[in-house]
């Protein structure tokens, strides 16, 4: 069983649609957790990140983390066709010198 | 402006061939990584170094080899010895130095013929 599991899709929404992407993990020592967007052929970039539980908002992003059942979720809330993309959690542990653990990625494709 | 570079962003060689991936970065920071990314498996990190000279392996480090004399710079070979080096290659920086995010380079895709 991997550290770190994510739905690979496809998703595929309607422009204007909520989107949740969501990562599930084993390891309760994660105590930082990204949601990174990575278009085709292009290196991630980093969209939100969160420590320990609970929430955060920035724009049309909301992540979620609850950590008492190992569960990370990010909102798109009024998708645009610009955001479809791959989708990539990822988690480390405290004091790991940045050794991220990271999802297979989640494509996410917004139709118009 | 500030970033990283990577270079080639695309490379094809024959098997059996050492090739080196570079990756230099003008930000001042110390920590650098390389991850390879495969289809349906995520990013697995390959080697880190959090400071001049000094270098770890990572998960995926067999058949690989990096060097960091300079902070700027942290180049990866892919020697012959990797199995199955056909692979989209990406260097990152530590932003965060307390909370860890990574900035990552635009990638480098290798094709082993």
């Amino acid at each position: 069983q991997k550290e770190v599991e994510q739905d690979p899709g496809p998703l595929s929404v309607p422009e204007g649609a909520i989107v949740s992407l969501n990562c599930t993990y084993s390891n309760s020592a994660f105590q930082y957790f990204m949601w990174y967007r990575q278009y085709s052929r292009k290196g991630p970039e980093l969209l939100m990140y969160t420590y320990s539980s609970g929430n955060k908002e920035d724009g049309r992003f909301t992540a979620q983390v609850d950590k008492s059942s190992k569960y990370i979720s990010l909102f798109i809330r009024d998708s645009q066709p610009s955001d479809s993309a791959t989708y990539l959690c990822a988690m480390r542990e405290t004091g790991t010198a940045s050794k991220l653990t990271f999802g297979t990625g989640t494509r996410l494709q917004v139709t118009l | 402006d500030g970033g990283i570079t990577q270079s080639p962003k695309y490379l094809f060689r024959k098997e059996g061939q050492n090739v080196t991936l570079s990756c230099e970065q003008n930000l001042n920071h110390d920590a650098m990584y390389w991850y390879r990314q495969d289809p349906g498996q995520g990013l697995r990190l390959i080697y880190y170094s959090q400071i001049v000279n000094d270098f770890q392996k990572g998960d995926i480090a067999e058949g690989y080899s990096v060097s960091r004399e300079k902070k700027e710079s942290f180049p990866l070979t892919v020697t012959s010895a990797q199995k199955n080096p056909t692979a989209f290659y990406l260097c990152a920086i530590r932003q965060g130095p307390n909370t860890g995010e990574l900035f990552f380079g635009e990638g480098s895709r290798l094709t082993v013929l």
